[in-house]
């Protein structure tokens, strides 16, 4: 089993659309969980941190499952911006210091 | 708003060429990272630096690699006898907090192509 999984894509929604994305995690003592975006050959931007309770930040909204494994993100009313690759990362509890990103869905956003 | 930035953005070298990609982090982060993403492919740990020493490395991290903080504001990644599939995108990033949600900072990548 990978250690990060998420959904293969592309997704192709029209405008306005909501979409969601899962992750799965092989390792059950990871410790943090983000959803970062990755324009086309641009550095991974932080799209945001997942908690335990679940959190919202505008249009964006996490969820996390620990007993299951699963992470996901959903994105209401799609925007042509939010185009992009979108990263599910895991942080292990071991060190604290490595990071694993899984492998990314792609969204497209068509008007 | 500080940023991580890399240099250079796109190197070109021959096979078995060493290359140093060189990153300045946030300033008032404590620890640094290089990744690496293939073109097509995943981004990729290659290893974790904190208090002027590697906390963790990844198996791609061997022989061939090293990292230096030489001055205290630069963080290189060495690259000895450059491979064809060393071909990638390479990331530097920087936090400023060991673990919990400390978010990394990505610099905008160099670009190394190995012909």
């Amino acid at each position: 089993r990978k250690e990060v999984e998420q959904d293969p894509g592309p997704f192709n929604v029209p405008e306005g659309a909501t979409v969601a994305f899962n992750c799965t995690y092989s390792n059950s003592a990871s410790q943090s969980f983000f959803w970062y975006r990755q324009d086309c050959r641009k550095e991974p931007k932080l799209l945001m941190s997942v908690y335990s309770s679940g959190n919202e930040d505008g249009r964006f909204t996490a969820q996390l499952n620990r007993a299951s494994q699963y992470i996901s993100l959903l994105i209401r009313d799609s925007k042509l911006s939010d185009s992009a690759t979108y990263l599910c990362v895991v942080r292990p509890q071991t060190g604290g210091f490595k990071t694993i990103f899984g492998a990314g869905t792609r969204l497209f956003v068509k008007a | 708003e500080p940023e991580v930035t890399q240099t250079p953005s796109h190197q070109v070298t021959q096979m078995g060429q060493e290359v140093i990609l060189r990153c300045v982090p946030i300033s008032n982060h404590l620890y640094f990272y290089w990744y690496r993403q293939i073109l097509g492919q995943k981004v990729e740990f290659l290893v974790s630096f904190y208090n002027n020493e590697i906390s963790e490395k990844s198996e791609i991290f061997d022989d061939q690699f090293s990292v230096e903080r030489p001055d205290g504001s630069n963080f290189t990644l060495k690259i000895r006898s450059t491979k064809l599939e060393d071909s990638a995108m390479y990331f530097c990033a920087s936090s400023g907090s060991r673990g919990g949600t400390g978010e990394l900072f990505f610099g905008e990548g160099s670009r190394l192509t190995v012909l």
